[in-house]
């Protein structure tokens, strides 16, 4: 089946603008996660959903942050006000949590450039 | 102290060699153990997924985690140029869902 798609792939905006990135699961995995991955660096975690649960937000770098998601389909990113710093590549994996299973599969990513 | 430390290379080897990659990590309550290869402009793909101590073999890769030490490896046999990739290793709590990576391990394997 397919695997974890997001969009666009590539996103280039001026400093001060709002993004939206957007990422679809694979189809029936309960579970998505955006991770952060700047330039030689490792991806660091930014927010998890699972089912209907309360999101964890503990990874969001700043209220400029925020992601939604809509039952167990599509989650969209929002980064308002975009500062240079936020320029790296954004990531969405989702896994089928069960059985102690947690292997989190990736999207291709949206490289995002704040000029 | 980062919570996984990875040495980010570049390793260069030839062809056909045994290459070795490596973790450490500084928290004990980490269960989940896994390897990630990314390629250039591309998303992580996962590698392995090792629960607890011990080994695990898939094909030439070949996955062990040694607890008492903190101390995770990625060993890949006969190494081919299409092997040339960064190497993520991560790692994760039960119960809490957010994989911790390392900063990657860049390998390149010339013909």
């Amino acid at each position: 089946g397919a695997g974890v798609s997001q969009s666009p792939s590539n996103k280039v905006t001026e400093k001060g603008k709002d993004v939206e990135l957007r990422c679809d699961p694979i189809s029936g995995h309960t579970a998505l996660y955006w991770y952060r991955q700047r330039l030689g660096q490792g991806l660091e975690f930014l927010i998890y959903f699972q089912g209907n649960s309360a999101p964890d937000k503990s990874g969001l770098p700043s209220d400029r942050f925020s992601a939604e998601r809509t039952g167990e389909s599509v989650s969209t990113l929002t980064i308002q006000r975009t500062q240079q710093e936020d320029s790296a590549v954004y990531l969405c994996a989702s896994s089928l949590v069960r059985d102690s299973t947690y292997e989190q599969y990736f999207g291709p990513g949206t490289r995002l450039t704040v000029t | 102290q980062k919570e996984v430390e990875q040495d980010p290379g570049p390793l260069s080897v030839p062809e056909g060699a045994i290459v070795s990659l490596n973790c450490t990590y500084s928290n004990s309550a980490f269960q989940y153990f896994m390897w990630y290869r990314q390629y250039s402009r591309k998303g992580p793909e996962l590698l392995m997924y090792t629960y607890s101590s011990g080994n695990k073999e898939d094909g030439r890769f070949t996955a062990q985690v040694d607890k008492s030490s903190k101390y995770i490896s990625l060993f890949i046999r006969d190494s081919q140029p299409s092997d040339s990739a960064t190497y993520l290793c991560a790692v994760m709590n039960t119960g809490f869902q957010k994989l911790v990576f390392g900063t990657g391990t860049r390998l390149l394997v010339s013909p």
